[in-house]
C-alpha cells in the first residue's frame, strides 16, 4: 500500500535548466508535505515544505507546488546545479505524526 | 551543536546473530523515530519512541525487532537472530517542533 508515489526513479536535466520532481498521494488525511534530498551514504536531509493549506512554497531555487484536488505535488529547482545531483524523496504526514516516504527520484545534473 | 548520531556506521552480522543500532538524538529532543530502507526502495516507517515510552511500533516485524528509549543513553534498536533480508540501511530521526525532522547518518547492517 503505497500511499506516497513517486513515479520517476530517474530524471537528468541539463545544468542551468529547470528540475521538477513529482509526487503523488492517496491519503487525503496528510497535511503537511516535505522534499528531502539524500545523497549516497548519509541520512535524508531537508530540503522544503508545505503546508495542506497553501499551494506553493519557495525557497532560493527551490519552490514545491501543491495540488490537492490532483493529491500532487512538486519540487521546481531552477536553476539546476551539479551538486543538486541525489536522490529526492517526497514525504507526507498529518497530525506530526510519522512520515510516509516515496521511493525516490534520482537526479543527475548534466554539466 | 551535535546532530543526529548514529552508531556504527556499518555492521556485519552473520545469520543467526544479534544486532544492535544506537541513535542518539539532538540535544533536547524527546521523539525517535527508526526507518528502514532496504536497496532501491524508500524509507519504511519502523517505530515512534518517546523517553521510556513506544508510542508507534505499527511498522516494526512481529518477531526478532525491537526497540527502546531509556531515560538515559540512547535509543536502541535490536534485531535478534538476523536473516539476510535484514540487511539494510536503518535510519534513526529525532523531532521537535522548533526544528523538525533531523536524520542521522544510518547504520548500514549487512547480514552475511
Amino acid at each position: 500500500d503505497q500511499q506516497v508515489k513517486q513515479n520517476s526513479p530517474s530524471l537528468s536535466v541539463q545544468e542551468g535548466r529547470i528540475s521538477i520532481l513529482n509526487c503523488d498521494y492517496t491519503n487525503s488525511m496528510f497535511d503537511y508535505f516535505l522534499w528531502y534530498k539524500k545523497y549516497p551514504a548519509e541520512g535524508p536531509t531537508f530540503l522544503i515544505s508545505i503546508s495542506s493549506i497553501k499551494d506553493k512554497n519557495e525557497d532560493g531555487r527551490f519552490t514545491v507546488f501543491l495540488n490537492k484536488s490532483a493529491k500532487h505535488l512538486s519540487l521546481h529547482i531552477v536553476p539546476s546545479q551539479p551538486g543538486d545531483s541525489a536522490v529526492y524523496f517526497c514525504a507526507a504526514n498529518f497530525g506530526n505524526e510519522k512520515l510516509t516516504f516515496g521511493t525516490g527520484t534520482r537526479l543527475t545534473i548534466i554539466p | 551543536n551535535a546532530g543526529v548520531m548514529q552508531n556504527p556506521r556499518h555492521l556485519v552480522r552473520r545469520r543467526g546473530q544479534e544486532a544492535r543500532l544506537r541513535c542518539s538524538p539532538m540535544k533536547g529532543h524527546s521523539h525517535v523515530y527508526w526507518y528502514r530502507q532496504l536497496p532501491e526502495e524508500g524509507l519504511k516507517f519502523m517505530v515512534y519512541l518517546q523517553k521510556e515510552n513506544i508510542i508507534d511500533e505499527s511498522g516494526m516485524p512481529k518477531e526478532r525487532f525491537s526497540a527502546e528509549f531509556p531515560k538515559e543513553g540512547p535509543s536502541i534498536l535490536r534485531i535478534q537472530q538476523v536473516v539476510r533480508g535484514d540487511s539494510a540501511a536503518y535510519f534513526c530521526a529525532s523531532y521537535s517542533e522548533g526544528t523538525g525532522y533531523t536524520f542521522g547518518s544510518g547504520t548500514r547492517l549487512t547480514v552475511v
